[in-house]
């Protein structure tokens, strides 16, 4: 059971430069989120997705663009690489129901250097 | 905005000294939860508080929710090497349903 797993785990870009970073997860839950960590600042919520075919902004959505065209896919774009984007990038997932968000299940991360 | 505070930011022990970790919501919270993430790795959760004033425990570790369900924190009692890395607490907003993670609580154990 691989449970979230991230692709790529390491990237160099350039400025301007355009990626994606996949997230697929076997577990079937229906909420997936894309999170940045910088040093200090915790974890910070980038775009989240309720269910196939929907996406929300979460706290910092600026520079990134999102897609859940499957239950079990979650995809992060960069359009244009910028120097401030560089980061380590989370992809978590998480069941829905109950009281509040439900414990999410997180990815080893993609560590994301824009030259 | 909605913010959730940590604190402290960094904590250095001994090895058999106790940790505590605070978290403050500026919000009530619908629930509180507490990860923790090893150096280089990701967050894994440990442990979900619902109900006002709640208590569990996890061998060493003992975590709390307020009564009035605006703060929480994360004892940790005899730290051992393996207790080394960066704890983070996560609440759901009542008001908005959003989740809001502290900023983290990054625990050195000197052996």
């Amino acid at each position: 059971n691989a449970g979230v797993t991230q692709t790529p785990k390491f990237r160099v870009l350039k400025t301007g430069q355009s990626m994606t970073l996949l997230c697929a997860q076997d577990m079937n839950h229906e909420y997936m989120y894309w999170y940045r960590q910088d040093p200090g600042m915790g974890l910070r919520l980038i775009h989240y997705s309720v269910g196939e075919g929907t996406t929300a902004k979460g706290e910092v959505p600026d520079g990134y663009n999102v897609s859940r065209l499957k239950k079990q896919n979650f995809l992060l774009g960069l359009e244009s690489a910028a120097p401030s984007q560089t980061s380590v990038y989370f992809c978590a997932s998480s069941y829905v129901g109950g009281q509040g968000y439900r414990p999410q299940h997180f990815g080893d991360g993609t560590r994301l250097s824009i030259l | 905005g909605q913010q959730v505070m940590q604190i402290p930011q960094y904590q250095h022990v001994q090895e058999g000294e106790d940790f505590t970790t605070y978290c403050n919501s500026s919000t009530t919270l619908s629930n509180i939860q507490w990860y923790k993430q090893r150096p280089g790795g990701h967050p894994v959760f440990l442990i979900q508080l619902v109900k006002s004033g709640e208590v569990k425990k996890q061998k060493r570790l003992t975590f709390q929710f307020g009564e009035a369900k605006k703060n929480s924190s994360l004892h940790i009692t005899a730290t051992q090497t393996t207790d080394v890395g960066t704890y983070f607490c996560a609440g759901t907003a009542s008001n908005t349903g959003k989740l809001i993670f502290g900023q983290g609580t990054t625990l050195q154990v000197k052996p």
